[in-house]
């Protein structure tokens, strides 16, 4: 089981580059959100989509755009990178069914440095 | 949601019980309880949630006061796998509109 995959797994910018981290889900989940985690910091929610089409802001959302074209993929995009952009970015993703527990599935993370 | 509070970091025997306590005061009554956690460098993990009974899976338990105010993650034979940070949230059950959203959580450090 794939589960929650997130590409790249690592990944070096200058400032002002831009760039894409993928994240694709092989769950059929509705829910899909970024989080980015600074050190010794807990996670913070960039932004996420409650399915298909749609997309809402989440405490952090100032640098990143995201769009949700199928269920599968929720790709975050920096358009603009800064140093205050380093961090690792996690995608979770989260079944909305009846019968679900309310459990977020998280990818391995991408580690991103912007110099 | 309702914010919680938990200790920034507790210690562990191998082997004994680790009790970590967190407190969610403002909680309101359709709200959940669920804790996570997360080994280094890797994503978070979920780990049990409940509502006002207690819970127990093949991880932990979680037990609930009565008046829901503050709850107890157990783990009960920590072993050095269990060092993490441990995350306590609270939020309405699959509500879709209101993400989880995470505070720095208890550092656990399971000791030989």
């Amino acid at each position: 089981n794939a589960g929650v995959t997130q590409t790249p797994k690592f990944q070096v910018l200058k400032t002002g580059q831009s760039m894409t981290l993928q994240c694709a889900q092989d769950m059929n989940h509705e829910y899909m959100s970024w989080y980015r985690q600074d050190p010794g910091m807990g996670l913070r929610l960039i932004h996420y989509s409650v399915g298909a089409g749609i997309t809402d802001q989440g405490e952090v959302p100032n640098g990143y755009n995201v769009s949700r074209s199928t269920t599968e993929d929720f790709p975050l995009r920096l358009l603009s990178a800064a140093p205050s952009q380093t961090s690792v970015y996690f995608c979770a993703s989260r079944d909305e069914g009846t019968l679900n527990t309310g459990e977020l599935f998280f990818g391995e993370g991408s580690r991103l440095t912007v110099l | 949601d309702a914010k919680t509070t938990q200790p920034t970091s507790m210690d562990c025997a191998e082997g004994r019980a680790a009790n970590l306590p967190c407190n969610h005061s403002t909680i309101s009554g359709n709200e959940y309880v669920y804790w996570y956690r997360q080994i280094h460098s890797q994503g978070p993990q979920y780990i049990i949630h409940g509502l006002k009974n207690n819970e127990t899976n093949e991880m932990a338990s979680l037990i609930i006061t009565e008046d829901r105010k503050s709850s107890t993650l157990i783990l009960p034979h920590a072993t050095l796998r269990d060092t993490a940070v441990y995350y306590c949230i609270v939020k309405l059950y699959r509500s879709g509109n209101t993400p989880l959203v995470f505070g720095k959580g208890t550092r656990l450090s399971v000791i030989a």
